[in-house]
């Protein structure tokens, strides 16, 4: 009950396109629905973040959507650019449950020219 | 905001030696760290969890023993891998939570013991 599950698992989009990186979860005392990018060698840097009250979140390029009742959240990177290839993590905690974060498997995304 | 430091970055250590990581939030209190794991191409895979001025939680499967984790502030946690194997070669990264979930890794430390 505790599992996130992220797809697609590799991801290639030309520049200008747009990235989508779903992932879908099974707890649904989950409150907190980070999503992380992370470069090689490097530690993950939060992107952006939903709580379940909204169904959507824009900042920037970056959005999230999200559906509480399918447990399904989404990232979508619009305009995507050869700086964003990296590998990004979908996320999701309790707030009330010592803050742990439950990660996906992660998305290798690359952007080409 | 919310920067979190890690030192040192990258340690090579004989084995049978000991090394310790430092995690530090620079511009916030952390109420709680984390330290993870992680292999190559793979996610992140949690380790403990320490609160301040308490004993650290582990996960299943970590050695309490091996993995010394220290919480001595709301801004420091340490994290002593004792007597180390080429088998504890890995990237170890932290986190720290000023709260309501969120968390904030530091760079990552790349620790090859020989």
């Amino acid at each position: 009950q505790q599992q996130v599950k992220q797809s697609p698992q590799s991801l290639i989009v030309q520049k200008g396109g747009i990235s989508i990186i779903n992932c879908a979860y099974e707890n649904t005392a989950f409150d907190y629905f980070p999503w992380y990018q992370q470069f090689p060698g490097k530690g993950p840097a939060l992107l952006i973040a939903i709580r379940p009250d909204v169904s959507e979140k824009k900042e920037g390029r970056f959005t999230i959507s999200f559906n509480k009742s399918a447990k399904q959240f989404s990232l979508h990177i619009m305009d995507s650019q050869p700086g964003d290839s990296a590998t990004y993590f979908c996320a999701a905690s309790l707030t009330g449950g010592g803050n742990k974060l439950t990660f996906g498997t992660g998305t290798q995304l690359k952007v080409e020219l | 905001g919310a920067v979190v430091s890690q030192h040192p970055s990258r340690v090579i250590c004989k084995s049978g030696t000991s090394v310790k990581i430092e995690c530090r939030s620079l511009d916030f209190q952390a109420t709680t760290m984390f330290w993870y794991r992680q292999f190559p191409k793979q996610s992140l895979m949690l380790m403990a969890t320490s609160n301040e001025g308490s004993k650290a939680t582990y996960e299943q499967g970590v050695e309490k023993d091996k993995f010394l984790i220290n919480h001595a502030s709301l801004t420091l946690s340490t994290l002593t891998v004792t007597s180390a194997h080429p088998e504890d070669s890995s990237f170890y990264i932290c986190s720290a939570s000023p709260g309501a979930g969120e968390q904030y890794f530091g760079p990552g430390t790349r620790l090859t013991v020989t």
